[in-house]
């Protein structure tokens, strides 16, 4: 986990406020992805990026924009954060090694009240 | 569209016993499946992969079974201990195109008793 890391851990926010997540990584991988993991739903993706003038929207990109400012950073963001975006949010990156293994940060926790 | 389905019911077993998880898909054609670990509140670590072209996976006390024709996956933990308790995630790759895309399952959470 500490190669990924995410900023904040945990956040709270009401109803109709802009917030961003935010991915860093050391790993030196090309490829990053945002997901969104809720109880009984498994990982969904949210967004994901190739490069850092490649962006591609996932299967649950509606409400969320994102940001890759260099290879090591991606960032996400809720437009208008409403109370159903409440989950867990994980940022990872992977290599181009045809495996397409995934390695996760630790999260992280957000509510909207 | 494309569906995994891995147990939603968890799986309690004995320290010591086998523990089988199982992964099942439908309208989809895996180039490789692979299996995560995920602890509460951490995100998923990668365990093992298994190609399209591959039977049997092993890894110490896990074994990974892919069965194209079935569309099933099969994970085993031999001589479980509580430290595997956690709940074990299946995802899916499509390697043709290299896109490094994943669709994940659900996940089936392990209790492994003392």
């Amino acid at each position: 986990d500490a190669d990924v890391t995410q900023t904040p851990r945990n956040r709270i926010t009401k109803t109709g406020k802009r917030i961003m997540l935010e991915c860093s990584q050391t790993k030196g991988h090309d490829r990053m992805y945002w997901y969104r993991q809720d109880p009984g739903l498994g990982l969904r993706l949210i967004y994901y990026s190739f490069d850092v003038k490649d962006i591609n929207k996932g299967e649950i990109s509606d409400g969320y924009s994102v940001s890759r400012q260099a290879q090591a950073k991606f960032s996400l963001s809720l437009e208008s954060a409403i109370p159903n975006q409440t989950a867990l949010y994980f940022c990872a990156t992977s290599d181009e090694d045809g495996t397409g293994t995934q390695y996760f940060g630790p999260g992280t926790r957000l509510l909207v009240l | 569209s494309q569906k995994i389905e891995q147990n939603s019911e968890a799986l309690n077993i004995q320290e010591g016993k086998t523990a089988t998880l199982t992964c099942n898909y439908t309208n989809y054609s895996p180039a490789y499946l692979q299996w995560y670990r995920q602890d509460p509140g951490r995100g998923p670590v990668f365990l093992l992969l298994i190609r399209e072209n591959e039977k049997e996976k092993r890894k110490e006390r896990l074994k990974v079974t892919f069965d194209t024709t079935l569309k099933q996956s099969l994970f085993h933990i031999t001589a479980s201990q509580p430290a595997d308790s956690a709940t074990y995630l299946c995802a899916l790759g499509h390697g043709s195109s290299n896109t490094g895309k994943l669709i994940f399952g659900q996940g089936t959470t392990l209790q492994v008793k003392p």
